[in-house]
């Protein structure tokens, strides 16, 4: 399996510009998750989704920010209008079942820069 | 909520032994997650705890206590390979949202 696969590496822009960061998780899991990386506060769960449907939301950190699973295969990660305290790694992952023991499986991770 | 406490930084030699250890504050316990993180790269498993006591897996063994809040993460023989950051992390019942700590980072010195 190709493991979970994000695109693109790197991404950089200017602020007010849109951005999409995509995802494919592994064939067969039911869960994905959109993480956030900063120094300062670490590894932050945005979003999840189960069977495609987002289940929490709260770390979506404000309007700009939208999440979208349209199939098993693909999501998405968008912000809109960007600003550069979006600066961060931001990371997808999946995971198979629901059980409390099932790992998360992350892709190489997004690295955006909001100039 | 959930509380996850990790120092930030560790230094050990080539060959020895490093123990990074992680407390927590949590309303329901559901077991706890060991990553690695090498930099620039993404997490990757290392150990799940669910039970007390410490489970060996080669040279890295993860250690819990539920009672006192506490595991830890022992890294032996260490490899310049090893230094990366590792996180502690505690899922909730349903769904695997995963809470993590800010990580320790390890660095291998020769």
């Amino acid at each position: 399996d190709a493991g979970v696969i994000q695109s693109p590496r790197h991404e950089v822009t200017e602020m007010g510009q849109e951005v999409t960061l995509r995802c494919k998780p592994i064939s067969g899991h039911d869960y994905l998750f959109w993480y956030r990386q900063t120094m300062m506060r670490g590894l932050e769960l945005l979003i999840y989704f189960n069977n495609n449907v987002p289940i929490d939301d709260s770390g979506m950190p404000e309007d700009r920010f939208s999440a979208k699973m349209p199939n098993a295969s693909f999501s998405t990660l968008k912000i809109q209008p960007s600003e550069p305290r979006d600066s961060a790694v931001y990371f997808c992952a999946s995971s198979l079942g629901s059980g409390r023991a099932e790992k998360l499986f992350f892709g190489s991770g997004t690295q955006l820069s909001v100039l | 909520g959930q509380n996850i406490d990790q120092p930030t930084e560790m230094t050990a030699t080539e060959g020895a032994i490093v123990q990074i250890n992680c407390t927590y504050q949590t309303s329901g316990f559901n077991g706890l997650f060991w990553y690695q993180q090498h930099a620039g790269e993404a997490p990757t498993f290392l150990s799940y705890n669910v039970l007390d006591g410490l489970e060996e897996k080669g040279r890295f063994s993860s250690f819990l206590s539920r009672s006192k809040g506490y595991s830890y993460l022992l890294l032996k023989e260490l490899q310049m390979k090893d230094s990366a950051s590792y996180l502690c992390a505690l899922p909730k019942a349903a769904g695997n949202k995963l809470t993590f700590g800010g990580g320790t980072r390890v660095l291998v010195k020769p």
